[in-house]
């Protein structure tokens, strides 16, 4: 167990709708990132919040956007949906620290599958 | 632009034998981290090792080890006496401060013979 927890574990959807993933980080983690892992590819990142501010993007469309709140806990909104939006979606926490090369502990994943 | 290669889709080894997994990587920088991450069924995500680029010593963690050749720009894993309980992919990953974003690379799939 990582110590990060996403919710849900499995969501099923529409096209055309909207969905919000929820990440809560390791307890003490700043830093919050998150990925996108299509069937069988590797990982893309999206997004990194530190301390609630936006420091990096990756490559995150414009249908999808994300937040770190006060508690640090994190949300990645998914609107719009497509089909190839089916994938899975992992958080991940750093420690507090601004040089992020420290070891990132990934959430369990929500598998998101559009239908 | 800084890019993570993975040349092998899938390695198979014989249960306790030794598997080296390759990876190169593209950068100017000098300064940066790479990482090896372990992707079981489970599809969580786990760290096996990590290897800072300013030291020439490679990185060990118990069976895991690295072959880190800076000039080359490759970054192998090596995994001794391989157990059932290795299979997974594998993905190696680079960081550097400035992105503030790993790198990954496309993944190996292990696969362990009985």
């Amino acid at each position: 167990d990582s110590g990060v927890t996403q919710t849900p574990k499995h969501l099923i959807t529409a096209t055309g709708q909207r969905v919000t993933l929820r990440c809560s980080p390791r307890s003490g983690d700043l830093s919050v990132y998150w990925y996108q892992q299509s069937l069988d590819q590797g990982l893309q990142f999206l997004i990194q919040y530190y301390n609630g501010e936006e420091r990096a993007k990756g490559n995150i469309l414009e249908r999808f956007s994300a937040q770190q709140f006060p508690d640090l806990h994190s949300e990645l909104n998914l609107s719009s949906l497509e089909l190839g939006d089916s994938a899975l979606y992992f958080c991940a926490s750093s420690t507090a620290t601004l040089r992020d090369s420290d070891e990132q502990f990934f959430g369990p994943g929500t598998r998101l599958t559009v239908l | 632009a800084q890019t993570v290669t993975q040349s092998q889709p899938e390695m198979s080894v014989q249960e306790a034998e030794t598997v080296t997994l390759s990876c190169t990587y593209d950068t100017s920088e000098s300064d940066y981290y790479l990482f090896w991450y372990k992707q079981p069924p489970s599809r969580q995500m786990i760290l096996v090792i990590r290897q800072e680029a300013y030291k020439q010593q490679n990185a060990t963690e118990n069976r895991f080890s690295v072959n880190f050749q800076k000039a080359a720009k490759s970054f192998s894993l090596k995994i001794s006496d391989s157990q059932l309980g290795d299979a997974a992919m594998y993905f190696c990953a680079y960081w550097v401060d400035s992105n503030y974003q790993l790198i990954w690379g496309a993944g190996t799939k292990l696969i362990i013979k009985p």
